[in-house]
């Protein structure tokens, strides 16, 4: 595609729901970031992936939050009951390789997560 | 926590005037980045250096690195009111994949 899709854009929940957010990243990108940014704050770290393989996870914050990536492509991150501190906005990112090598990173819009 | 800092926070100016964002890090790095967020969207980049470079320009703006402060400013000349947005730094550190943002600075261009 263009560029980094994410859906949902926006997303309410209620405590206790599980919710999946989907990454479509630029075609032939082989690295795929998640980022958490909560209200007029930074961007926290979650995992990377390249390829398929997330060779670090060790910033997803719980064993509540998992995410995959098949085909090299699609990436899914899944928050299992959800809790009113997982409230903010995910961010996804693509890169052709790794940062050594080409550096840029490219944003999805981000999906806004609400939990009740 | 690896997270960068930035200062100021926030920087209110005129349309006009230069405005120049601060970023500072904790571990040695490979290359040093600037993003842009314009308020509820995505990051988009705007810069890049790497360690062994020391100033960079690219249009309005222009981007100096001190690796032995761990340090580095963002200048934007001749401000607009559409440079309104939040500015954050990345580093890459050295041997790793992991892009760590700093905190950000809210700029407001007024016009």
């Amino acid at each position: 595609g263009a560029g980094v899709s994410q859906s949902p854009s926006n997303k309410v929940t209620e405590k206790g729901k599980d919710v999946e957010l989907r990454c479509d990243p630029i075609s032939g990108h082989t690295a795929l970031y998640w980022y958490r940014q909560s209200l007029g704050q930074g961007l926290e770290f979650l995992i990377y992936f390249q390829g398929n393989s997330a060779p670090d996870k060790s910033g997803l914050p719980s064993d509540r939050f998992s995410a995959e990536r098949t085909g090299g492509s699609v990436s899914t991150l899944t928050i299992q009951r959800t809790q009113q501190e997982d409230s903010a906005v995910y961010l996804c990112a693509s890169s052709l390789g790794p940062p050594g090598n080409t550096g840029e990173l490219f944003f999805g819009e981000g999906s806004r997560l609400t939990v009740l | 926590s690896q997270q960068g800092e930035e200062d100021p926070q926030a920087l209110s100016i005129q349309e006009g005037e230069n405005a120049t964002m601060n970023c500072s890090y904790k571990t040695s790095i490979n290359n040093l980045q600037w993003y842009r967020q314009n308020s509820g969207r995505g990051l988009v980049h705007l810069i890049l250096i790497r360690s062994n470079e020391r100033e960079k320009h690219s249009g309005r703006l222009r981007v100096t690195l001190d690796t032995s402060k761990k340090s580095s400013s963002l200048l934007i000349t001749a401000s607009r009111a559409a440079d309104t947005a939040s500015y954050f730094c990345a580093t890459v550190g050295s041997g790793t994949y992991k892009y760590i943002f700093g905190t950000g600075t809210r700029l407001k261009v007024l016009a």
